[in-house]
């Protein structure tokens, strides 16, 4: 079956730090790959996603590129900011399967 | 954008009775929506499946009985939990599939912390 392995956290970071939490998959077939972020109090929202390998997914200064070979899929940004402050969940589906699965999510906490 | 509202955002509740928890979605129609529910240090682990006017699809090891879900409008689901038990206790967090207006992308809700005593 399908699985996400990610960084347990919390990550705690100064502010302008460089970023990287760790995800790996298990799947059959081609998955999608995702990272979700959830902000205090708000649901989960897609920050980004690669649908085929070496595609790089980016959003809001966040990059992540699909790496087949070692099954890989980094979270990283080169400088967080407070506002990055969140927890961060690693996603993947099957094409034509409409289940996503999620890993344990990391928790990041960014200090001034 | 989509929003999906769910609530209440957290519950406490005496062990035995019931608790229900509603996803709305805004400004949008979801023909499917998603139960999701985490324990601590888990990840999220899909519960059920529901299509608006039929029933919920639960996935394996999830009691039908006992997490009654509703999906009687194309905005509005509902699940229930039955004679809660402390062993319920976990955050529920729902999720509806957009119409091809939205692309058809999943939206969540902001989650439900349920606490049993």
């Amino acid at each position: 079956g399908n699985s996400v392995t990610q960084m347990e956290g919390p990550v705690t970071l100064s502010e302008e730090a460089f970023l990287t939490i760790n995800c790996t998959y298990t799947a059959t077939g081609y998955p999608s790959l995702f990272w979700y972020v959830q902000y205090p109090g708000e649901g989960l929202q897609l920050l980004l996603k690669a649908t085929k390998a070496d595609d790089k997914g980016s959003n809001k200064g966040f990059e992540a590129t699909y790496r087949k070979e070692t099954t890989s899929f980094h979270l990283e940004k080169g400088s967080v900011q407070v506002s990055d402050s969140a927890v961060y969940f690693c996603a993947l589906n099957t094409r034509g399967y409409q289940k996503v699965t999620f890993g344990i999510g990391t928790k990041l906490q960014v200090i001034p | 954008g989509a929003v999906v509202s769910q609530h209440p955002s957290w519950v406490i509740c005496k062990s035995g009775t019931s608790v229900k928890i509603e996803c709305r979605s805004l400004d949008f129609q979801a023909t499917t929506m998603f139960w999701y529910r985490q324990f601590p240090k888990q990840s999220l682990m899909l519960m059920a499946t529901s299509n608006e006017g039929s029933k919920a699809t639960y996935e394996q090891g999830v009691e039908k009985d006992k997490f009654l879900i509703n999906h009687a409008s194309l905005t509005l689901s509902t699940l229930t939990v039955t004679s809660a038990h402390p062993e319920d206790s976990s955050f529920y967090i729902c999720s509806a599939r957009g119409d091809r207006a939205t692309n058809e992308k999943l939206f969540f809700g902001s989650g439900t912390q349920l606490s049993v005593l």
